[in-house]
């Protein structure tokens, strides 16, 4: 199994903040990673796949970039809605994995 | 636009079996893609556990390939997850996820349900 390792594993930001998350694979993966976005109770959301394209109707705040086995999350300036789990996903090969996620916490 | 909804028994004895249903409205199963099933233990990660293409192959995760079985009914727009002899480490926030079959087979998920909680009882 490809392991997805991402770091860190809470991050404490303010309002406006750049906030980076990155995630690596134990192996080369290519481009084939999505990212999400989990709020508690909510179903996770689709924000980025193919490593770095947005999904339809997500913010431009939002950018992912990477290849092979290292890759980020960008979230260019933190909103109020933006607080919450996120969570890498290859798909490049069975079984799907993920990374154990990522908290945004409000500082 | 659409939509995924688990539903099922919160509780299930362990050693006994655990069986979910995913409801799928505003569009067909017999699109290109695979209908998938997603689990969260408390205070841990996502874990694939599987998918079934409308033709009828699955694909299961080898960690729990051996109790797992999904299917789907097409005529009602549902799909089904089956684990068996379930113990108190299949404790966890279930969800449906539609694949989204990048080059056919690479599954990234969109829509997902908003999961639903299954405790195995000791």
């Amino acid at each position: 199994d490809i392991q997805m390792t991402q770091s860190p594993s809470t991050l404490s930001a303010s309002i406006g903040d750049r906030v980076t998350i990155t995630c690596r694979a134990s192996q080369s993966i290519s481009s084939w990673l999505a990212w999400y976005q989990h709020k508690p109770g909510k179903a996770p959301e689709l924000l980025i796949y193919k490593a770095s394209s947005l999904d339809s109707g997500v913010p431009s705040r939002f950018s992912g970039s990477g290849s092979g086995t290292e890759f980020t999350l960008t979230i260019s300036s933190l909103q109020p809605d933006d607080f919450a789990t996120y969570y890498c996903q290859q798909y490049n090969s069975y079984p799907w994995t993920f990374g154990q996620g990522t908290k945004v916490e409000i500082k | 636009q659409v939509q995924l909804q688990e539903s099922g028994p919160g509780l299930v004895e362990s050693s006994g079996t655990l069986s979910l249903t995913c409801a799928v409205s505003g569009g067909s199963m017999t699109t290109n893609n695979w209908w998938s099933w997603v689990r969260q233990p408390p205070g841990k990660g996502l874990e694939w556990i599987g998918e079934m293409y409308h033709s009828g192959t699955t694909n299961y995760n080898p960690s729990l390939k051996s109790r797992v079985t999904i299917s789907l009914d097409k005529s009602k727009n549902q799909y089904f997850l089956r684990l068996s002899s379930v113990t108190a480490a299949d404790t966890a926030v279930y969800y449906c996820a539609r694949g989204l079959a990048v080059e056919r087979t690479r599954n990234l998920f969109d829509p997902w349900g908003q999961g639903t909680l299954v405790t195995v009882s000791s």
